[in-house]
Parts: structure tokens; sequence; C-alpha cells
């Protein structure tokens, strides 16, 4: 499987936005990269998934190189709510859903 | 998307004992996964739960430790066998909805808080 590298802590102030990066230099062409999120003391949460495009949805966008070596999950303005560990993972369509390490957002009041 | 249960949320075991871990989602589902997440550490896949026949083990995993059923589309159990307190962990039941794409979301159940004495 192709591996993804993410900062193993982040922190960023309450209402500004956060660029949460990852770096995934052996990328297929067949995987797509996903990001989830893990709030204390719950399951992990789908945020985005992309394959060549920038995403958006509600909760955040996805900035992906032109190259897909590397992305980065963008959260437009944080809030204490949004203080999780964040993984990045890719994903091709055989294969299982398998986490790194991720990253650990502290949001500061 | 899909709601999805554990029974017991937590459990406190003695080592040598067995667990059973269920999951119920609340609509049928393809793809169900079992995984497992240590103290301080990132989730680890034990199994995938297929339904009508035996799970498939990854590297590490094997049937007679953590026996797994799926005797239907929306009900799995892990059992975690003659526990030991390196089996204290977090198991966690997860759910795809659709099999061609593999693209799509997982979700994933609140989790089973297993602690081994």
């Amino acid at each position: 499987d192709a591996k993804t590298t993410q900062p193993n802590s982040m922190e960023s102030n309450e209402e500004e936005p956060v660029h949460l990066p990852c770096n995934h230099s052996t990328i297929s062409g067949t995987d797509y990269i996903h990001w989830y999120r893990q709030l204390p003391s719950q399951g992990p949460e789908y945020v985005i998934h992309g394959l060549t495009s920038n995403v958006n949805n509600r909760m955040a966008s996805l900035a992906i190189a032109e190259d897909r070596k590397s992305s980065t999950l963008i959260l437009h303005r944080a809030t204490l709510r949004d203080a999780a560990v964040y993984y990045c993972i890719l994903r091709d369509v055989n294969n299982d859903m398998r986490f790194g390490a991720g990253t650990r957002l502290t949001v500061k009041p | 998307s899909a709601v999805i249960s554990q029974k017991p949320s937590r459990d406190i075991c003695q080592r040598g004992t067995s667990l059973t871990i269920q999951c119920q989602v609340d609509s049928q589902v393809t793809m169900m996964f079992w995984y497992r997440q240590q103290p301080g550490q990132s989730l680890t896949l034990i199994a995938t739960a297929n339904q009508g026949s035996e799970a498939t083990y990854e590297s590490g995993f094997v049937i007679d430790k953590f026996p797994i059923s799926r005797p239907n589309l929306t009900f799995s159990t892990l059992t975690v066998s003659n526990m030991s307190p390196e089996d204290s962990s977090i198991y966690l039941c997860s759910v795809e909805t659709r099999l061609a794409f593999r693209g799509n979301e997982q979700f994933f159940g609140p989790g089973t808080r297993l602690t081994v004495l």
C-alpha cells in the first residue's frame, strides 16, 4: 500500500483557517485520497475524498497537487469542535481502509 | 449514511476469559470491518467480516484469537478470546455501503473499550 506522511501535531487559533498537509509521493493512479477525523472518545468520521481535482463540501476543502504527490485538507474557520486527529489515507477501489498515525489538531480559543 | 451501534460500550475482563462484541447497523451494508485501536495509537484493521463465509484476516490476526461472525447484512460479532492485558484496546466496527466503488466513505461505530486485568 502507498504510504502517507503527516505532521504529528498542529495548532490553530479558533476562527482561523487551518491547512493540514499530507505527502504521498508513492501514490498510484488508482488511489483516492481520503480524509477522516477522530474526535475524542469517538470513532472516525469521514471528512472528504478526491482523486485529481480539488473538492469542497460543507466540512472542508481538499486541495490536491497537480502531480498528486501531496494534498492539503483545509478547514476554513476552525472551531473548538474541530480539535481531533486527522487521518490522510490512500485507498484504491480494491483495498481496505488502513490508517496512519494522523495529525493531532489542537484549536486554541 | 449508516448508524452503527456496538455492545458493550465498555467492559473490564479478567485474563483468560473471552468477550463477544456486537455490531448492529440500521441498514443493509455490503462490507463490515473490525478495527483495533490500542491506547494512544491509530486504528489497525483486524479483519473483514464476510456474510455467509469465513472472515478475511489481516496479517498478525488469526481466527482462533478473534473469531468473527456475520450472519446477515446488518449484524456482526467479534470475539476476543483467551484475553491478556495486551488485548486492552478500543474495538471498532465499520461498514461500507457499496462494493462497486470502494472509494465510498466508511462509517464507524462508537467503539467498545476493553480493559483486561
